[in-house]
């Protein structure tokens, strides 16, 4: 079985420019949590689906939306990047929401110049 | 809030030499905590989780941690690392709705010849 699987794996943007992050969770699991990862530091949660409705929003501002289609894929967007968004963006899957059972995915790493 | 504190951000070994990374929490309520492993370049693996029951948790990979409730502790063990072992380590907390992951600040493990 297909493990979470997170597109593209790597991408280059420049200040302001509009990004979309795509993850694909394990068959089966209905909920997708999408969290941030700068350079030395520990993920911080931005968003989580379940049921293609949004469940729980981390501290990002409003440039960070995301959503849940019927498939249960998701996508994360970030509008007027800044510098400050250049991380490891990780994507989790799970059954329900319950992140006791979640598993993640390989990132995407942005970098914005 | 939960929260957690890796008081190391790095630990350098050699190999077969036994290897503790601290974790300590910050908790008015019943805590679930984990831990993650990072490759380079990789997503988040986990490595065990204590979620009730024996306060000692065996995990993948020859990795064991105590959960510590007096101390607020959730120490990682391993009695003997590889070279393989070299990697980020995360302890985590989720929070009471089950569907929030804190994570700390990560360990780095440097395990040399």
């Amino acid at each position: 079985d297909a493990g979470v699987t997170q597109s593209p794996t790597h991408l280059i943007k420049t200040r302001g420019q509009h990004v979309t992050l795509r993850c694909s969770p394990i068959s089966g699991h209905k909920s997708v949590s999408w969290y941030q990862q700068v350079l030395g530091q520990g993920p911080q949660f931005i968003f989580q689906y379940y049921e293609k409705e949004e469940r729980g929003r981390g501290n990002f501002p409003d440039r960070f939306s995301a959503r849940q289609f019927p498939n249960y894929s998701s996508e994360l967007n970030v509008n007027a990047l800044l510098l400050g968004d250049s991380a490891l963006y990780l994507c989790a899957s799970s059954v329900t929401g319950v992140m006791t059972e979640a598993f993640f995915g390989q990132g995407t790493r942005l970098t914005v110049v | 809030a939960q929260s957690v504190t890796q008081l190391d951000s790095q630990v350098p070994v050699f190999e077969e030499a036994p290897v503790e990374l601290r974790c300590n929490y910050s908790s008015s309520v019943s805590v679930y905590l984990f831990w993650y492993v990072q490759y380079p370049n990789q997503g988040l693996q986990l490595l065990l989780k204590y979620l009730s029951g024996s306060t000692l948790v065996k995990g993948i990979n020859g990795f064991e941690a105590e959960f510590n409730k007096s101390q607020t502790s959730f120490h990682l063990r391993k009695p003997s690392v590889h070279i393989s072992d070299t990697a980020e380590y995360f302890c985590a907390v989720i929070n009471s709705g089950y569907s929030t992951l804190t994570f700390g600040k990560g360990t780095m493990l440097l395990v040399s010849p």
